[in-house]
């Protein structure tokens, strides 16, 4: 069965630096995601990506996320600056047309900052 | 605003007893409903889901209706095996996009 693959599965940076999280969505979905969970809370919406521009984003996806297809294959998360609080597990998603349908995760980066 | 709240855990049990989680929901309209399932060291992996009112979501013996009325989705399971230790996330979509919103999760942990 295809599945939604992150890299790397765990990053650790230092404060300030940025970083790049990679995903590589199920190849015939159309909609790609990107949530967090800060340990020991829930899972965050953070950004929704169609047809190459952000579609819908939340309060905390503010200037220093950006998001990416640079090909036909991968969809990036960067983050310019790291702060402490970033430190999370980032889900990548994806999905295909139909909106009933569900979206599917890959296994997560886990994000340290140090 | 759109929010989920689901039953804080842990919830421990012992194998073969009957699992209950409870899930509710505050949305506009009418969303679609998932639970989803984080087995250790995985990503999120959809366990079920119902997109209409009264609509019942089944899968591995999981079960959970979509209530309108008590906007509810509860998770059930009558029998719990070792193997279903894991955190459970009740979610919903509520726009076009289908972005997804989650409650905080419930770690079940099922004992021998």
């Amino acid at each position: 069965e295809p599945e939604v693959t992150q890299t790397p599965s765990h990053q650790v940076t230092q404060m300030g630096q940025e970083v790049i999280l990679r995903c590589v969505p199920i190849s015939n979905h159309l909609y790609f995601y990107w949530y967090r969970q800060i340990l020991g809370q829930k899972v965050e919406f953070l950004v929704s990506f169609y047809n190459n521009e952000i579609s819908e984003k939340s309060e905390i996806f503010d200037d220093q996320f950006s998001v990416e297809r640079p090909d036909g294959s991968n969809f990036t998360l960067k983050i310019r600056s790291t702060k402490l609080e970033d430190s999370a597990m980032y889900f990548c998603a994806s999905k295909n047309s139909n909106s009933n349908q569900p979206q599917h995760f890959g296994d997560g980066t886990r994000l340290s900052i140090l | 605003g759109n929010s989920v709240t689901q039953m804080e855990g842990p919830v421990t049990l012992s194998e073969e007893a009957f699992l209950t989680i409870n899930c509710t929901y505050t949305a506009t309209g009418y969303p679609s409903l998932f639970w989803y399932v984080q087995y250790p060291g995985e990503g999120l992996q959809l366990l079920l889901k119902a997109t209409k009112a009264d609509d019942k979501g089944s899968n591995k013996g999981f079960e959970a209706t979509y209530r309108k009325e008590t906007t509810s989705f509860h998770l059930e399971k009558g029998s719990v095996q070792v193997s279903d230790s894991a955190v459970y996330f009740c979610g919903m979509s509520h726009s076009g996009y289908s972005t997804l919103t989650f409650g905080k999760g419930t770690m079940l942990l099922v004992s021998p």
